[in-house]
């Protein structure tokens, strides 16, 4: 079974802090897929970022980081210098093997991330 | 380009009834996926649709339901409503050929009420 946990229910920051959203997933699949999203208050999923799991490269795309160790079976996501456009829900999400191309994602519970002014 | 649109937004319903709600995909997207978000049971999935046939099924009772048009365009249904049905529900459309993953993006969910 595929499992994705996010510990932290709720985090808040003030503003330009940084902060590190922790997702550790569970699966015995040897090729799969990592995810994560933001959901903002008009609730639509955003698309952050999308990783493989042969591909360890950690990635920065501007104030955001991730972090991937398959060792701990970790793929933590950082912010850093927070803003208050960063308040959402962040979804880690989980894809295991592709069995006839089905697409399928497992989410964590999210964690609320809050930036005070 | 634009983005998932799913229809309506919001509905309001009592227990007993039916409904069925509307996702129409990106243009060029094949596939579709039906979420259910809750504030209990978190984002889980309900089923995913490639070329009007259903692919994978998440693990809800057959109240639920789903199809797909040639258009790509998707339908879920859900009968006989219960209180606990009350959530968003999220539609995703990605392109895929089959042999790797492709990114869902996510239209604005519609937000069933039951009473």
């Amino acid at each position: 079974a595929q499992k994705v946990t996010q510990a932290q229910t709720e985090i808040s920051v003030v503003e330009k802090e940084d902060v590190t959203l922790d997702c550790v997933y569970e699966t015995r699949d040897t090729t799969y897929y990592l995810f994560w999203y933001k959901q903002p208050p008009s609730g639509e999923l955003v698309f952050l970022i999308r990783r493989n799991s042969f591909d360890e490269q950690n990635e920065i795309s501007g104030r955001y980081s991730w972090n991937f160790q398959k060792s701990t079976s970790s793929f933590n996501f950082t912010i850093t210098a927070s803003q208050v456009v960063d308040s959402a829900v962040y979804f880690c999400a989980l894809s295991g093997s592709i069995i006839q191309g089905a697409q399928k994602l497992v989410f964590g519970q999210g964690t609320r991330l809050t930036i005070n002014p | 380009k634009a983005g998932v649109t799913q229809t309506p937004r919001y509905l309001i319903k009592t227990r007993g009834q039916q409904v069925t709600l509307s996702c129409s995909p990106i243009s060029g997207h094949r596939s579709v996926s039906w979420y259910q978000q809750t504030p209990g049971q978190g984002l889980q999935f309900l089923f995913e649709y490639f070329s009007e046939t259903q692919r994978n099924k998440g693990n809800f009772p057959g109240r639920f339901s789903g199809r797909q048009f040639s258009n790509s365009r998707s339908e879920m249904n859900v009968s006989t409503l219960e209180l606990g049905d009350s959530a968003l529900y999220l539609c995703a459309s990605s392109w895929t050929s089959g042999r790797s993953y492709n990114e869902q993006f996510f239209g604005p969910g519609t937000r069933l009420t039951v009473l």
